[in-house]
């Protein structure tokens, strides 16, 4: 229940694409659910995060669509860089507690 | 640079050694966490911290482990009797508590290599 499962494993775009990453939930407790980007041998970078309240946050090229009766949310990434090509992790954490649990990452390359 | 830095950035250890790493927090965050990465994963909790007080530990923090935060503002984390299973990045983060206090910024990380 504590888990958060992440697809695809990795992704391939060309550039201008729109890659999107999906995730799901069974702990109806969660209520943050963060995205984070990571570059080798960097820490992760947070993107954009979203709660249950809403069902789309934007915030420039990057976009959080959340379907909470499904336990469901994704990531779009509008006309993607080649710049974009990380490893991207959702996460969520629960009201009241303060860990993030983390999905295990999809690995984006966009090609030039 | 305002971020959350961490040092040393990589250290290689023997197996049995001690080694310990420093986190240094966005400098009006109270809120300090610790993480562990390992290659092809996500980051997993390991225990955070709300000032001084440490305020809960994962049960991947063995009794190796130990975490402090003594003034409220840096903190360490020590391993001790390294083993190669401890070989990993070892992620801090900070957030200020808050309505917006769950925003956890991370840092650069330290790669830890026991041989």
């Amino acid at each position: 229940q504590q888990q958060v499962k992440q697809s695809p494993q990795s992704l391939i775009v060309q550039k201008g694409g729109i890659p999107i990453i999906n995730c799901a939930y069974e702990n109806t407790a969660f209520d943050y659910f963060p995205w984070y980007q990571q570059f080798p041998g960097k820490g992760p970078a947070l993107l954009i995060a979203i709660r249950p309240d809403v069902s789309e946050k934007k915030e420039g090229r990057f976009t959080i669509s959340f379907n909470k009766s499904a336990k469901q949310f994704s990531l779009h990434i509008m006309d993607s860089q080649p710049g974009d090509s990380a490893t991207y992790f959702c996460a969520a954490s629960m009201a009241g507690f303060q860990k993030l649990v983390f999905g295990t990452g999809t690995r984006l390359l966009v090609s030039p | 640079d305002t971020g959350v830095s961490q040092n040393p950035r990589h250290k290689i250890t023997k197996r049995g050694q001690n080694v310990t790493f420093r986190c240094d927090p966005i400098s009006e965050h109270n809120r300090l966490y610790w993480y562990r990465q390992t290659l092809g994963q996500g980051p997993e909790f390991l225990t955070y911290f709300q000032n001084e007080a440490q305020l809960e530990k994962s049960r991947l923090l063995s009794d190796r482990f130990s975490a402090e935060r003594p003034k409220g503002s840096f903190s360490t984390l020590e391993i001790q009797r390294t083993e190669q299973g401890d070989s990993a990045m070892y992620l801090c983060a900070s957030s200020l508590a808050g309505l917006a206090g769950v925003e956890q910024y991370f840092g650069p990380g330290t790669r830890l290599t026991v041989t």
